[in-house]
C-alpha cells in the first residue's frame, strides 16, 4: 500500500524553464508535507515544506502547492538550473500520530539540460 | 538544521557478518530515526531510536536483525546483523531537533553485501 506516490519517475527540462514535480497521497491523516533533493552518494537535503493549513509556500526558486481535496501536491522550480539535476522525494507525515514518521514517495529524477 | 555524520560512509561485507553504523549529531536532538534506501527504491523507515529505551520498529523490521542503540541525545548506532546480499542498501540516519520539526538526514552509509 503506497500512501505517497510520485507517478513520474523522471523529468527532463531545459535550463531556465520551469520544473513541475507532482505527488499524490492517499492517507487523509497526513497534515505536513516535505520535499527533499538527493544527489548520488549523499543524504537527502530538505528543500521546502508545507502544512495542511496552507495551500502554498514559497522559498526562492521553490514553490510548493497543496490541494487537500485532491490529495495532491506539487513542487515548482523556476528557473531550473543545471545544479537542480537530482532525485526529488516527496514525503508526508501525520503530526498527531505515528511518531513523526515520514512516508516517502518513490522519487522523481530531474535532469536540467543546459 | 543539524550537522549529522555517519560512519562508515561505505563498506563491503561478506554474508553472515554484521556491521554497526554510527550516527553523530552536533547538538542534542529529540528524535533520531534510521531509514533504508534499497537500490532504485525510495526511503523506508526502519525504526525510531529512543534514548534510554528500546527502539520502535516499523512493520517488517525486527530488533534481532537491526539492533539499535541510543545512549544519549546526540548519538545512535544501527547494526545490520547476519547480512545477506538483500541487505545491500544505503542506510540513513535522520534527526528532528524538536519533535514535529523538519527531519534532517545524514550523508548515508552505502553497504554492499557479497
Amino acid at each position: 500500500d503506497q500512501q505517497v506516490k510520485q507517478n513520474s519517475p523522471s523529468l527532463s527540462v531545459q535550463e531556465g524553464r520551469i520544473s513541475i514535480l507532482n505527488c499524490d497521497y492517499t492517507n487523509s491523516m497526513f497534515d505536513y508535507f516535505l520535499w527533499y533533493k538527493k544527489y548520488p552518494a549523499e543524504g537527502p537535503t530538505f528543500l521546502i515544506s508545507i502544512s495542511s493549513i496552507k495551500d502554498k509556500n514559497e522559498d526562492g526558486r521553490f514553490t510548493v502547492f497543496l490541494n487537500k481535496s485532491a490529495k495532491h501536491l506539487s513542487l515548482h522550480i523556476v528557473p531550473s538550473q543545471p545544479g537542480d539535476s537530482a532525485v526529488y522525494f516527496c514525503a508526508a507525515k501525520a503530526e498527531e500520530a505515528a511518531g513523526n514518521k515520514l512516508t516517502f514517495g518513490g522519487g522523481t529524477r530531474v535532469l536540467v539540460k543546459p | 538544521s543539524a550537522v549529522i555524520s555517519q560512519k562508515p560512509s561505505r563498506d563491503i561485507c561478506q554474508r553472515g557478518t554484521s556491521l554497526t553504523i554510527q550516527c553523530q549529531v552536533d547538538s542534542q536532538v529529540t528524535m533520531m530515526f534510521w531509514y533504508r534506501q534499497q537500490p532504485g527504491q525510495s526511503l523506508t523507515l526502519i525504526a525510531t531510536a529512543n534514548q534510554g529505551s528500546e527502539a520502535t520498529y516499523e512493520s517488517g523490521f525486527v530488533i534481532d536483525k537491526f539492533p539499535i542503540s541510543r545512549p544519549n541525545l546526540t548519538f545512535s548506532t544501527l547494526t545490520v546483523s547476519n547480512m545477506s546480499p538483500e541487505d545491500s542498501s544505503i542506510y540513513l540516519c535522520s534527526v528532528e531537533r524538536l519533535s514535529g520539526e523538519t527531519q534532517y538526514f545524514g550523508p548515508g552509509t552505502r553497504l554492499l553485501v557479497l
